[in-house]
């Protein structure tokens, strides 16, 4: 069965510095990851996406894949209260199964 | 373009009742997908259209759940004889899945409460 793992947290970062979010996945065959951000009340919001391994930088915002080590991150840099949520990592195994696997996410609280 | 759409917004049922919930994707995008998401937990795929074709349908819970797209465009999941279990947040996503592009937008959701 498809596992993807999130810390659940909650994960506690002031203001301004770097936020780390870690997730594992059992699929070695998963070929497309993604990080949703989830807002209370509100429906998954898409912010990163990678299919290399290695580094992707957008903005603030940097996606880690290591797919020998099934390992995937997110860093947020000069973190800010708004980005206080709860971060979905998502993954796609490919071969036809479009479908993401989700883990429970991580909850992320920026202390101003 | 608008994103994705989905309504209604909530609907309580009473067990034992029938729902529809409907889905409109960003135009021009040929996958739509639903998940179902309990509290606390990360959504869970339900089932998966190419166009009008339903090519995985592997995680509906059970045989009261359906979903059509009939006209490649539009779909509608419904849930038949409604049971307390089937209280969660129905979500819709669409993509270019198929292009090689395979990130997925999600709409609002339903809040469905079956008492």
């Amino acid at each position: 069965q498809k596992e993807v793992e999130q810390n659940s947290g909650p994960l506690s970062v002031p203001e301004g510095a770097i936020a780390s979010l870690n997730c594992t996945y059992s699929d070695r065959g998963s070929q497309s990851f993604f990080w949703y951000r989830q807002y209370s009340g509100k429906s998954p919001e898409l912010i990163m996406f990678i299919y290399s391994n290695g580094d992707k930088e957008d903005g603030r915002f940097t996606a880690q894949l290591n797919k020998a080590s099934q390992y995937v991150s997110l860093l947020i840099r000069d973190s800010q209260p708004s980005d206080s949520a709860t971060y979905l990592c998502a993954v796609r195994s490919g071969g036809g199964a479009d479908g993401l696997t989700f883990g429970k996410g991580t909850h992320l609280i920026i202390q101003p | 373009g608008a994103g994705v759409s989905q309504s209604p917004r909530y609907k309580v049922a009473k067990r034992g009742q029938d729902v529809a919930l409907r889905c409109d994707p960003i135009s021009g995008h040929v996958s739509l997908f639903w998940y179902q998401q309990a509290l606390g937990q990360g959504p869970e795929f339900l089932t998966y259209f190419q166009n009008e074709a339903q090519l995985d349908k592997s995680g509906l819970p059970s045989d009261r759940f359906f979903a059509e797209r009939p006209e490649g465009s539009v779909s509608t999941l419904k849930i038949q004889r409604t049971q307390q279990e089937d209280s969660a947040v129905y979500l819709c996503a669409s993509s270019l899945a198929g292009t090689g592009l395979y990130e997925q937008y999600f709409g609002p959701g339903t809040r469905l409460t079956v008492t």
